[in-house]
């Protein structure tokens, strides 16, 4: 099956700095790859996603980049602000991920210091 | 958007004891799914169910099984609870683009 590496697992930066969140995946059919934020007591929620037929995907300060050749995915966030303190999961999936679910990377937290 | 909830917040139950947890969607999707999740571990796949009265193990398994009856409910049960089982318990089901509707979870106790 899928397998989902995520790193790291902690990560701190100052407000105002950007962030790299870094995924990689094994199975070389997987073909939909969102990112869900989950604030402290709060339900997993999609903040953006990308589908392998392109390369890069950007949503404001949100943006995501895939290299389907390396089998790795990014999530970046610029300009980042204490709303953005959360932790972040990446997940890959074959059809979209309605069929079989998603495989989840374990998330990383994300600390932004004033 | 679709509604997922979970009918219990809070469970604290005792080894060995039968635990239902239930789950209801509002959009008459035919797939869901019930994760499990640890910190560290991230959100594990336990079962998932792709209509009424069809279920397909996901990645833990073990020591759970599940009830659909009717589409819009899926429950997950613990037949003989263990103190491992304490965790958070997450129902979701899929829209038709792939973006996964997650329930409030179910924060369950074995003491």
């Amino acid at each position: 099956g899928e397998n989902v590496e995520q790193h790291p697992s902690t990560l701190s930066v100052q407000e105002g700095d950007s962030a790299v969140i870094k995924c990689t995946y094994s199975d070389s059919a997987s073909n939909y790859f969102p990112w869900y934020k989950q604030e402290l007591g709060k339900r997993p929620q999609l903040i953006i996603d990308i589908r392998s037929n392109v390369g890069e995907k950007k949503d404001q300060r949100i943006a995501v980049t895939l290299n389907k050749t390396a089998k790795h995915f990014s999530l970046h966030i610029t300009e980042t602000q204490p709303e953005d303190s959360a932790v972040y999961f990446c997940a890959a999936a074959f059809s979209g991920g309605g069929a079989d679910g998603l495989t989840f990377g374990k998330g990383t937290h994300l600390i932004i210091q004033p | 958007d679709v509604k997922v909830t979970q009918s219990s917040r809070y469970l604290v139950k005792r080894t060995g004891e039968k635990v239902f947890l239930e789950c209801v969607q509002d959009m008459d999707h035919e797939n869901m799914f019930w994760y499990r999740q640890d910190p560290g571990l991230g959100l594990r796949l336990i079962y998932f169910s792709y209509d009424v009265k069809m279920k397909e193990k996901g990645d833990i398994p073990e020591g759970y099984s599940v009830s659909r009856e009717k589409k819009e409910r899926f429950s997950l049960i613990l037949e003989s609870a263990s103190t491992n089982q304490t965790s958070m318990y997450l129902c979701a089901s899929p829209s038709t683009t792939g973006e996964l509707f997650f329930g409030e979870g179910s924060r369950l106790t074995v003491l």
